[in-house]
């Protein structure tokens, strides 16, 4: 089965330009989590959806940055304008239906690495 | 405030050189204490789920374990391709969230 497939794999674009990364989750999970990850600061939850509807949204830096999830198979995190520290690593990651604790495993994408100029 | 703390940041071994990772935890409600793996350039791949004090896991040379305040995972006799950094993050209370260490930079050298 394919894993969560992420585009684009690397990104490089100017300040103020606006950033749209992809995410297809695994087929069945519907639970969908969008992930940064920095040095300094390591991997940190950005935003999670729950069939497709947005959950927690808390650790979404600004207001320049948004994400949607149309249907069970896309969702999409925009950055606009994008800044300098916008810098990093970003991941998708989902897991399928709650039944319990054992469902909690989230399986992560290979990452989109952003680098604004 | 629920956290997760890792050490060593970083660790370099000999090939055949066993020792642990820390991961210390502080969560109201663990639902689950997880381990992944982190290759350079590639997303985190999971490795170990645990969900009670005194649970043990194993993987080939890895073993997990936990009890109410930590988890540690063993490396017995690593080989160079165990090289990665290696994550813990717990799930705690009534929502699905991970939170994430900042994870420990094995580093075995042959």
């Amino acid at each position: 089965d394919a894993g969560v497939i992420q585009s684009p794999r690397h990104e490089v674009t100017e300040m103020g330009q606006e950033v749209t990364l992809r995410c297809k989750p695994i087929s069945g999970h519907d639970y969908l989590f969008w992930y940064r990850q920095t040095m300094m600061r390591g991997l940190e939850l950005l935003i999670y959806f729950n069939n497709n509807v947005p959950i927690d949204d808390s650790g979404m830096p600004e207001d320049r940055f948004s994400a949607k999830m149309p249907n069970a198979s896309f969702s999409t995190l925009k950055i606009q304008p994008s800044e300098p520290r916008d810098s990093a690593v970003y991941f998708c990651a989902s897991r399928p239906t709650s039944g319990g604790s054992s469902t909690d495993t989230q399986y992560f994408g290979p990452g989109t690495r952003l680098t604004v100029l | 405030e629920d956290q997760v703390t890792q050490s060593p940041e970083a660790l370099r071994l000999q090939e055949g050189e066993s020792s642990s990772l820390n991961c210390s935890y502080t969560v109201s409600g663990l639902r689950g204490l997880f381990w992944y793996r982190q290759d350079p350039g590639k997303g985190p791949e999971f490795l170990f789920t645990l969900y009670s004090a005194g649970e043990e896991k194993e993987k080939e040379r890895l073993k997990a374990t936990l009890t109410k305040k930590e988890s540690f995972l063993h490396i017995t006799a690593p080989k160079p391709e165990d090289s990665a950094t290696y994550l813990c993050a717990f799930s705690g209370g009534s929502n699905y969230k991970l939170t994430f260490g900042k994870g420990t930079l094995l580093t075995v050298n042959p």
